[in-house]
C-alpha cells in the first residue's frame, strides 16, 4: 500500500530564517506530488506540482521553491522566511492517468504546522 | 482563470439532511471532487464526479452538471461526527492534473 510522509509536523522559525519541508511517498512509482498552503481558517492554495524529476510547476509568486530530486521526494524550501509564510503546509500525491477518480485522487500528509515570528 | 464558490459556513441537526453547494469556473474541466477536513487534519477523499450525474456512497452523494459549473454534496442521516470543513475541488487538464480547491464549508452538527 502506498503511505505518504511528511516532516517536521510542526515548527516555529524567526523572520528571516530559512525552511525546509519534506515529503516523501512510498509504494508508487512516479507519482504526481503537490505542495499546498492553507492560512489560518482558509482553503488550500496551491503552491507547487511535480509530474516527474527535476519538473517543478509554480502557481503563485512568492519566496519559496521546491524540488524534487528523487521520483518519491518533494521538498517545500525559503531562505528567508516572512510572517506570511505561516500557515499550515500539506504534500500530497496522486498516480498520474486519465479519467476514473483512482487516477488523480489527491492524498495528503499529515501536513506541516508552521509559525513565523 | 479559475474559481470556485462555496457556503463558508452551514449548521444543521444530527439525524437531519444538509446540501453544500459548489460553484465553479474553469478552463479544462476533468473532474470534480469532494474533500472532508477535520479541523487540524489533512484533508481526505469524500467523492468524485466527471459526469453529469448523482453518484452515491452511503450517507454521502454528489450531484455534477457540468453545464452549468454546478456540484453539490448531499449528505444524510447526519452524525456529530460529520461536523468538518467540506472541500469543493475541481481538476484542471492541463498537463499535470493540478487540484483547485474552494476556500471550504464549514459544517456545524448539533444536536
Amino acid at each position: 500500500s502506498q503511505t505518504i510522509h511528511q516532516w517536521p509536523a510542526t515548527l516555529v522559525q524567526p523572520v528571516g530564517s530559512p525552511l525546509s519541508l519534506e515529503c516523501t511517498v512510498e509504494g508508487t512509482s512516479n507519482p504526481n506530488l503537490y505542495w499546498y498552503r492553507q492560512a489560518a481558517g482558509r482553503g488550500l492554495q496551491l503552491l507547487f506540482y511535480s509530474v516527474g524529476i527535476g519538473q517543478i510547476s509554480s502557481e503563485v509568486p512568492q519566496n519559496l521553491s521546491a524540488s524534487r530530486p528523487q521520483d518519491r521526494q518533494f521538498i517545500l524550501s525559503s531562505k528567508k522566511l516572512l510572517l506570511s509564510d505561516s500557515g499550515f503546509y500539506l504534500c500530497a500525491w496522486s498516480v498520474w492517468g486519465l479519467g476514473g477518480a483512482g487516477a488523480n485522487v489527491l492524498t495528503f500528509g499529515a501536513g506541516s504546522r508552521l509559525t513565523v515570528l | 482563470g479559475q474559481n470556485i464558490d462555496q457556503p463558508t459556513e452551514m449548521t444543521a441537526t444530527e439525524g437531519a439532511i444538509v446540501q453544500i453547494n459548489c460553484t465553479y469556473q474553469t478552463s479544462g474541466f476533468n473532474g470534480l471532487f469532494w474533500y472532508q477536513q477535520h479541523a487540524g487534519e489533512a484533508p481526505t477523499f469524500l467523492s468524485y464526479n466527471v459526469l453529469d450525474g448523482l453518484e452515491e456512497k452511503g450517507r454521502f452523494s454528489s450531484f455534477l452538471s457540468r453545464s452549468k459549473g454546478y456540484s453539490y454534496l448531499l449528505l444524510k442521516e447526519l452524525q456529530m461526527k460529520d461536523s468538518a470543513s467540506y472541500l469543493c475541488a475541481v481538476r484542471e487538464n492541463t498537463g499535470g492534473f493540478k487540484t483547485i480547491f474552494g476556500a471550504g464549508t464549514r459544517l456545524f452538527v448539533k444536536a
